[in-house]
């Protein structure tokens, strides 16, 4: 049980363009999701935090027109990059807690490129 | 940010040995999570540490919340070659997760 599937896995994209990335709860219904990021050799960093119908709240320097979050339904969350420029390259993990305040399940990230 | 003190930061060791890694923190926390992630892969729930004092396994895996709230361990029994990978652990501060840097696990040919 609590599985976290994340689409796509990997994107290659120019820079200027948008990239949505999936975050979806497959056997569970997720009171709230969360997006971070990773850089290399780093333990990850959260970049916002979503609940479904409300909008996201984004850490201090986190940059909200940029990376445009929707929680359309309590299984599904949407990050989208904007406008990327190859300093987002980076790999962007979302997670997913079944209860408010909960453990949370991670999705398997997707390694963002942006040439 | 705020962090937990996670020790070792790696460990070489071989096939077959016990290991063990620890972190404490300043801050109590009321849950506290240890996570394994491998390269290019998301974090994978090990353990979930809801008491104080409380002692979980997980298959070869034990874990202990401190009496104080304020640090846990992770041991691993008899590593295997599939073991090797970064151990997180996590303080649930609500309902964000604050995090150890990890510590790495290498084991020896």
């Amino acid at each position: 049980g609590a599985v976290v599937s994340q689409h796509p896995s990997r994107v290659i994209c120019k820079s200027g363009t948008s990239v949505k990335i999936e975050c979806r709860s497959l056997d569970f219904q997720a009171t709230t999701m969360f997006w971070y990021r990773q850089f290399p050799k780093q333990s990850l960093m959260l970049m916002a935090t979503s609940n479904e119908g409300s909008k996201a709240t984004y850490e201090q320097g986190v940059e909200k027109d940029k990376f445009l979050i929707n929680h359309a339904s309590l299984t599904l969350s949407t990050l989208t990059v904007t406008s990327a420029h190859p300093e987002d390259s980076s790999f962007y993990i979302c997670s997913a807690s079944p209860k408010l305040m909960g453990e949370q399940y991670f999705g398997p990230g997707t390694r963002l490129t942006v040439t | 940010g705020q962090q937990l003190n996670q020790s070792p930061q790696s460990m070489f060791i071989q096939e077959g040995e016990d290991v063990s890694m620890n972190c404490t923190s300043s801050s109590i926390f009321n849950t506290w999570l240890w996570y394994k992630q491998e390269p290019g892969e998301g974090p994978v729930l090990l353990i979930a540490l809801y008491k104080a004092g409380e002692l979980t396994s997980n298959g070869r895996l034990t874990a202990q919340f401190g009496i104080t709230r304020k640090d846990s361990f992770l041991n691993i029994s008899a590593s295997i070659p599939s073991d090797v990978g970064i151990y997180f652990c996590a303080g649930l501060d609500n309902y964000q997760l604050i995090w150890g840097a990890g510590t790495k696990l290498i084991i020896k040919p």
